[in-house]
């Protein structure tokens, strides 16, 4: 069945550095892919998202970037922060029928002050 | 905008009872809502899908007499764990799409403990 696998499944990371965290597709007609960042006990929220048309998306310090070929997409967080802990999760969807997402793993992600 | 709201927050209920939650999307019409489940330090795994007026889609595995899904209007779905034992406990999310763009927006879930 489909699935989307997503690595690490823990990341630490000093202040002020970079985190990229990856995610591989199986579904070949996914073409919609988002990222949702959830804290402890509270929703996913929307953080970015990219569409099969577009190979990169940039919002201040985050970036999403998607290799069709490969099935393969990157969250990219620059010059992080304590408040970027949290766990990640990517999925992929199909943009027509129900919308429906295959979530990835997730990864728990550690900014360390 | 696209606010979920979900009721209640948290719930605690002895085994053998039935519990229900509900979803609503507070500004704009929801087409479609999802309804999910989380165990601690696990992924959402997605339980079904509801249309506002049609009977849910279940993912496999899900027993569909176990968690009744109702999507009576385009802002309310329901989903009620019938017969709940203690390992129905878990975080119930769902989500809300508008039918025009692929985002889902979550609603903040239900904890729910059975015991």
């Amino acid at each position: 069945g489909e699935n989307v696998e997503q690595h690490p499944s823990t990341l630490s990371v000093q202040e002020g550095d970079s985190a990229v965290i990856k995610c591989t597709y199986s579904d070949s007609a996914s073409n919609y892919f988002p990222w949702y960042k959830q804290e402890l006990g509270k929703r996913p929220q929307l953080i970015i998202d990219i569409r099969s048309n577009v190979g990169e998306k940039k919002d201040q310090r985050i970036a999403v970037t998607l290799n069709k070929t490969a099935k393969h997409f990157s969250l990219h967080i620059t010059e992080t922060q304590p408040e970027d802990s949290a766990v990640y999760f990517c999925a992929a969807s199909r943009t027509s029928g129900t919308y429906k997402y295959i979530f990835g793993t997730g990864t728990r992600l550690k900014v360390l002050a | 905008g696209a606010v979920v709201s979900q009721h209640p927050s948290w719930v605690i209920c002895k085994s053998g009872t039935s519990v229900k939650i509900e979803c609503r999307s507070l500004d704009f019409q929801a087409t479609t809502m999802f309804w999910y489940r989380q165990f601690p330090k696990q992924s959402l795994m997605l339980m079904a899908t509801s249309n506002e007026g049609s009977k849910a889609t279940y993912e496999q595995g899900v027993e569909k007499d176990k968690f009744l899904i109702n999507h009576a209007s385009l802002t309310l779905s329901t989903l009620t764990v019938t017969s709940a034992h203690p390992e129905d406990s878990s975080f119930y999310i769902c989500s809300a799409a508008n039918g025009r763009e692929e985002t889902q927006y979550f609603g903040p879930g239900t904890r729910l403990l059975v015991l």
